[in-house]
């Protein structure tokens, strides 16, 4: 009931394209929905984040979907470009500032934009 | 602020030898996590602390690994003996629980091949 899954593993878009990533959780007590990017030799740096009193949340070319009912999200990137290839993490906490703080992340999408 | 500082960045070492992994997390920050990070299961949150306090060590695959936070500064991760599968990118993180964010904020990560 922890766990958060990730789709599709790896993901290959033209420039210019939309990439999506998709994630499902099971645990509704699950309140607070960020996505990390990840560059190769690096750690996972926070990209935008929702909490489920809303559906959508857009930050630049940026936009997460959040569907509550379905316990589903996912992440949209428009006009991808080359330097958004990266791995895409997602993950799912409970009461975030509050006791816990225990972010669990899905497996990891690996986008490829080619020029 | 340096950010998340983890030593070393890389270690190859010989089945059976102790490995001590070390993070320095970012002042003020109240919250440490460690992260393992593999091909095959993503990110896996082994411990995080809170206040120098361990609060879940579930995620500690065996006796074999053991951590401490022996002030609001610095944190290790200790695996005795090694085995093989152990090799992975071990990750540190900090937060504060006063972010509004909750973002935590990754280290480079060490990354171990046990031999």
């Amino acid at each position: 009931q922890q766990q958060v899954k990730q789709s599709p593993q790896s993901l290959i878009v033209q420039k210019g394209g939309i990439s999506i990533i998709n994630c499902a959780y099971e645990n509704t007590a699950f309140d607070y929905f960020p996505w990390y990017q990840q560059f190769p030799g690096k750690g996972p740096a926070l990209l935008i984040a929702i909490r489920p009193d809303v559906s959508e949340k857009k930050e630049g070319r940026f936009t997460i979907s959040f569907n509550k009912s379905a316990k589903q999200f996912s992440l949209h990137i428009m006009d991808s470009q080359p330097g958004d290839s990266a791995t895409y993490f997602c993950a799912a906490s409970i009461s975030w500032g509050g006791a816990t703080n225990k972010l669990i992340f899905g497996t990891g999408t690996l986008l490829a934009v080619q020029p | 602020d340096a950010g998340v500082i983890q030593s070393p960045r890389h270690e190859v070492t010989e089945m059976g030898q102790e490995v001590t992994l070390r993070c320095k997390p970012i002042s003020g920050h109240d919250y440490l996590f460690w992260y393992r990070q593999t091909m095959m299961r993503g990110l896996e949150l082994l411990i995080y602390f809170n206040n120098n306090v361990p609060i879940d060590d579930s995620g500690m695959p065996e006796d074999r690994f053991s951590a401490k936070m022996p002030n609001a500064s610095f944190s290790t991760l200790k695996i005795q003996p090694s085995e093989p599968r152990d090799s992975a990118v071990y990750f540190c993180a900090s937060s504060s629980r006063d972010s509004n964010t909750g973002e935590l904020f990754f280290g480079e990560g060490s990354r171990l091949t046990v031999l």
